[in-house]
């Protein structure tokens, strides 16, 4: 069966520490996987997906088909950074698969 | 460009009401779908779907139903209200995986 797996509810760090959230993923084919965010008040918006390796605001993921891994990485988190983060997987009919998402806390 | 509004922003049903949630998208995507948003499960799909004329269901389609005359729109009905069903939902319209979403409804069932 296809899930995605966010298994932190929330993450609180201090602002400048390193930043990981954790996605890990079970699908049979080929993956493409995102990120999504949702600021405070805001919608729900695409922060990155996996085929365009790019850095957004700092945050980079990289596929670990391996470890069926997704995970989000920012070496030095903001406090505008907080947020709840989403994992998502697309599957072979379009379908978005989410995760439970996890609240990142970005303490001054 | 709108993207895709959502209405209404707030809602408050006894139990047993009905009411639809409106969802209408101008990018001329294919794909649409309805999720709800409660704490600690995520987002859970209800219903999509992939054309005009073409619905399916989701992870949680019992209480909801949908439909898909126009490209454009894709309202969510409740058929009788539950407080179970007490929850944010939001519309989304996508192509290849980049979805755009709604504002957002935050239903609230008595």
């Amino acid at each position: 069966a296809q899930r995605v797996t966010q298994p932190e509810k929330l993450l609180s760090v201090f602002k400048g520490a390193p930043v990981e959230l954790k996605c890990n993923y079970s699908y049979s084919g080929s993956p493409e996987l995102f990120w999504y965010v949702q600021y405070s008040r805001q919608r729900l918006q695409l922060l990155l997906r996996h085929i365009s390796r790019e850095s957004i605001k700092g945050f980079t993921a990289d596929l670990n088909k391996g470890e069926t891994s997704f995970h989000l990485k920012k070496p030095f988190a903001q406090e505008e950074d907080s947020a709840m983060y989403y994992c998502a997987l697309k599957d072979n009919t379009g379908k978005l698969i989410f995760g439970q998402g996890t609240t990142l806390q970005v303490k001054p | 460009n709108a993207g895709v509004t959502q209405t209404p922003k707030f809602q408050v049903l006894k139990t047993g009401q009905s009411m639809t949630l409106q969802c209408a998208q101008d990018m001329n995507h294919e794909y649409m779908s309805w999720y709800r948003q409660d704490p600690g499960m995520g987002l859970r799909l209800i219903h999509y779907s992939v054309g005009a004329g073409i619905t399916d269901q989701g992870e949680v389609p019992n209480g909801y139903n949908v439909s898909r005359s126009t490209t454009e729109d894709f309202p969510l009905r409740l058929l009788s209200a539950a407080p179970s069903q007490t929850s944010v939902y939001f519309c989304a319209s996508s192509y290849g995986g980049l979805a755009f979403f709604g504002q957002g409804t935050r239903l609230t069932v008595v």
